[in-house]
Parts: structure tokens; C-alpha cells; sequence
């Protein structure tokens, strides 16, 4: 059956810290691996890694796969207490497209 | 990109009542999820449609679950009768034309009594 594990499952941290969130899964049929942020409503699209070792970035965030180790990391750097979420991971396989998530890592920046 | 509008936004019945969630993918996306997110899970998916038809709905429990897309457009789930177990979210989801990415609606919170 299809995993995606998280870590920590929560993290609180102070403004201007650097946090470092870990997935890793077991896919069969490997396509991609997403990285969605939920506040209290849907969650919302940060990246999708398809190619091992290529970083995406977007402001403060960063990630990169690891395909060989199936793993990735989502970076924060200087957090904003705006970056407080449940950031989820999710995994795409080829085929019918399922997306199977992760139970969510909840991040907690205090002033 | 187009939105997904969901709705009602929040839903509390009893067990055993029944109850029915809206969906409608504004920009008229082929591909269509129902997920289940239940407190302190992921979402999971519930079921998948492409245009009308039904892709993938293994894990939902069909004896109580049931989901219609007509005419590939806008699509309803519906529980009879409902559990105390079924209190979650449920997001409607759409497949991105860009970089075939999930995007989410902003969900129907069910409490079931």
C-alpha cells in the first residue's frame, strides 16, 4: 500500500528561525511529489518535484527530492508567524493520478 | 486559474440522517476528486471522476457513500445514512492545466452528531 510519512508531526518555533520538514514515501509508480500548505481552510499548492536534486524556490521556501533515498525536505527560512500551517505532503503516481497524502506536519511560528 | 466552489461551507446533522455536498469547478476541469479530511489526517481520496465517468472510488465505502458528476460539470456526494466516524472536511479537488498540480476548494466541514 501506498505511504507517505511525515516528520515531526508538529514543530514550534520562534520568528526568523529556519525550520527544515521532512516526507518520505512508498509509491508504487513514482510520478511526483507535492507540497501543499493548509491553514484553516484548502490547502494550497506550493511545489511539485518531479527530478531529483533540482531545488524549487519560491520566496522563503525551498524543497528538493530525493529520488533515490525517496525522501524530500521543505525549507522555511526567516519564518513569519503568517508561515503557521499544516503543511502537507502528498505523492503522484502515473496512471489514475492519485494524489496519497501525508498526515501533515503543523508548524506553530510564535512572535 | 479558475477556482472550485464547494457548498454548503458547514453541515451538522445527526447519525443516520442523510446529507449531500456541492461541487462546482468554475473553469469546467475534466478531471474531478472528492477527498476526506478527517482531524489531524491528510486528505484522502474518496473518489476520482474524469468527465463523467468513474476513474477510481476504491476507497469509498459504498454502502453509505454515494457521488455523481452529470454531465461532466458539477458534482455531488452524498451520505445515507451518515456516521459519527464521517465528521471531517470534504474537499472537491480539480487537476491543474498547467503543471497537473491538485487544486482544492474550500470545503464543506461536517459534524455529525
Amino acid at each position: 500500500e501506498d505511504k507517505v510519512v511525515q516528520s515531526p508531526l508538529s514543530l514550534v518555533v520562534h520568528e526568523g528561525d529556519t525550520v527544515t520538514l521532512n516526507c518520505s514515501y512508498e509509491v508504487t509508480n513514482f510520478r511526483s511529489l507535492l507540497w501543499y500548505k493548509q491553514e484553516k481552510k484548502a490547502p494550497t499548492f506550493l511545489f511539485m518535484l518531479t527530478s531529483s536534486g533540482i531545488e524549487k524556490k519560491s520566496g522563503r521556501l525551498s524543497s528538493i527530492l530525493d529520488k533515490k533515498e525517496l525522501f524530500s525536505i521543505l525549507n522555511i527560512t526567516a519564518t513569519q508567524t503568517g508561515d503557521s500551517a499544516i503543511y502537507l505532503c502528498a505523492v503522484l503516481n502515473t496512471g489514475f493520478q492519485k494524489l496519497v497524502f501525508g498526515t501533515g506536519t503543523r508548524l506553530l511560528v510564535s512572535p | 486559474e479558475a477556482g472550485v466552489a464547494q457548498s454548503p461551507r458547514y453541515k451538522i446533522i445527526e447519525k443516520r440522517q442523510s446529507v449531500a455536498f456541492w461541487c462546482n469547478p468554475i473553469s469546467g476541469h475534466a478531471t474531478l476528486y472528492w477527498y476526506q479530511q478527517i482531524l489531524g489526517q491528510g486528505p484522502k481520496l474518496l473518489i476520482q471522476f474524469q468527465n463523467n465517468g468513474v476513474v477510481d472510488d476504491s476507497q469509498l465505502p459504498k454502502d453509505r457513500f454515494s457521488a455523481e458528476r452529470l454531465k461532466g460539470v458539477d458534482s455531488t456526494l452524498k451520505i445515507q445514512p451518515a456516521k459519527l466516524e464521517d465528521s471531517a472536511v470534504y474537499l472537491c479537488a480539480c487537476r491543474g492545466k498547467v503543471y497537473n498540480e491538485q487544486f482544492f476548494g474550500p470545503g464543506t466541514r461536517l459534524t455529525v452528531l
